[in-house]
């Protein structure tokens, strides 16, 4: 079964700075989507950003940009200069074929002022 | 507005008492899961449905029960709620086609006593 992996229960990051975060996937699939969900202490899951795993260019959105290494399986998320705003739980997400899709741990992230 | 609708969001319940949780979308969309959330653990897919009258398990299905009558209606069924199904519990869907989002409900927090 595919597996999400965050190593990064925890990160803080000074606002205005940038921070990154960590997520391994594994799948013997070679075509799939990755996701990173923002969840913020309202609870509801908000999509940042989403990369098809054919396209070779890394997505971005505005401050969020992914950095996906397809042979690595490592899809890292960079938020750059930090708001206090960021301060969620982000997962990130793997998916195939419309099937389920796999979420790893999450990693908390605090913005310090 | 294209939304997924839970409820209710907040419930304190009984072991033994059952109870159903709604789920609802107005997006047409054929694909709907439930997950559920626990500290540590990320999310975690329950059930799932691809279509009317298709319905199966995810990962953790023991304890829960689901129908898909209608295409817009996934409704969570607790037949007999116990402690460790304490958890915050989301519905999503999505369209069979397209970028393999999952659009999510705003979660039920459940906490069975």
């Amino acid at each position: 079964a595919q597996t999400v992996t965050q190593s990064q229960p925890e990160m803080s990051v000074q606002e205005a700075e940038t921070v990154t975060l960590s997520c391994t996937y594994d799948t013997s699939e070679s075509d799939y989507y990755l996701f990173w969900y923002k969840q913020p202490p309202s609870r509801q899951m908000i999509l940042v950003i989403r990369q098809e795993a054919y396209k070779q260019q890394n997505a971005t959105e505005n401050r969020f940009s992914v950095n996906f290494q397809k042979a690595a399986k490592s899809f890292s998320l960079k938020i750059s200069d930090s708001q206090l705003g960021d301060a969620a739980m982000y997962f990130c997400a793997y998916r195939y074929n419309n099937n389920d899709m796999r979420f790893g741990a999450g990693t908390r992230l605090t913005v310090k002022p | 507005e294209a939304q997924v609708t839970q409820n209710p969001r907040y419930l304190i319940t009984v072991t033994g008492k059952k109870l159903t949780v709604t789920c609802s979308q107005n997006m047409n969309h054929e694909y709907m899961s439930w997950y559920r959330q626990d500290p540590g653990l990320g999310l975690r897919q329950i059930y799932y449905s691809m279509n009317v009258e298709v319905t199966d398990k995810g990962d953790v299905p023991e304890g829960y029960k689901v129908s898909r009558k209608e295409k817009r209606n996934f409704p969570l069924i607790l037949e007999s709620p116990s402690p460790n199904q304490t958890s915050l519990y989301f519905c999503a869907s999505s369209p069979w086609t397209g970028f393999g989002e999952l659009f999510f409900g705003e979660g039920s927090r459940l906490t069975v006593l």
